[in-house]
């Protein structure tokens, strides 16, 4: 098993470009998520889905979009490239029975770097 | 909200003990560890749930009261590999219960 893989792993943009981040697992969770991780604030939550073509929003996302056409893959669009959106990008994968999943470890991928210039 | 770590940052001899703290100002229902190691991806440790329990496995654990809607994370004797940031992540009661991480506490063992 790969288990959550992320591509690209690095990218640099310039302001107004707009850009996908691709994310995919291979473990049949239903729950995925994207987080962006700025030097010394911790993980902020962007989107999350608790199944295919359920989206909701987390903490943070504005300027961001979702979606989730298959249980496997949850794809993240920039439609227009700020300053601000410079940041790691993780996404993460789990799997939960109930309504919860705040009871069930979450796996990472191995992040995107992204700078946008 | 976001849940307060301490210390922000420790470092330890190799063989010594730390302690990193997790405090939240709502009613916890999970509190999740995680260990982040430069330029890598955070790989999860161990989930406490209500209850008060403690759990641990090797020589890390964790404890979980949840009057005090508090974690703590116990490594004991520690080891070169232990370095990295730690993040505590708190998930409150209600719907699709989310978590919330908080900022990390860098730790950093010397031989």
């Amino acid at each position: 098993n790969a288990g959550v893989t992320q591509t690209p792993k690095f990218r640099i943009l310039k302001i107004g470009q707009s850009m996908t981040l691709q994310c995919t697992q291979d473990m049949n969770h239903n729950y995925m998520y994207w987080y962006r991780q700025d030097p010394g604030m911790g993980l902020k939550l962007i989107y999350y889905s608790v199944g295919a073509g359920i989206t909701d929003k987390g903490e943070v996302p504005n300027g961001y979009n979702v979606s989730r056409s298959t249980t496997e893959d949850f794809p993240l669009r920039l439609e227009l490239a700020a300053p601000s959106q410079t940041s790691v990008y993780f996404c993460a994968s789990s799997y939960s029975m109930g309504v919860s999943y705040s009871n069930q470890p979450q796996h990472f991928g191995d992040g995107t770097r992204l700078s946008i210039l | 909200q976001q849940p307060v770590q301490s210390p922000q940052a420790v470092i330890l001899r190799e063989g010594e003990d730390a302690v990193i703290n997790c405090s939240s100002s709502k009613a916890l229902y999970s509190v999740h560890w995680y260990r982040q190691k430069h330029g890598e991806a955070p790989v999860f440790l161990m989930i406490l749930l209500k209850g008060g329990e403690q759990k641990g496995h090797d020589k890390i654990s964790a404890s979980f009261n949840e009057k005090k809607q508090q974690s703590s994370l116990y490594l004991t004797a520690s080891q070169l590999s232990y370095s990295g940031t730690y993040f505590c992540g708190t998930g409150s009661g209600g719907g699709y219960q989310k978590v919330t991480f908080g900022i990390g506490t860098k730790l950093q063992v010397i031989p």
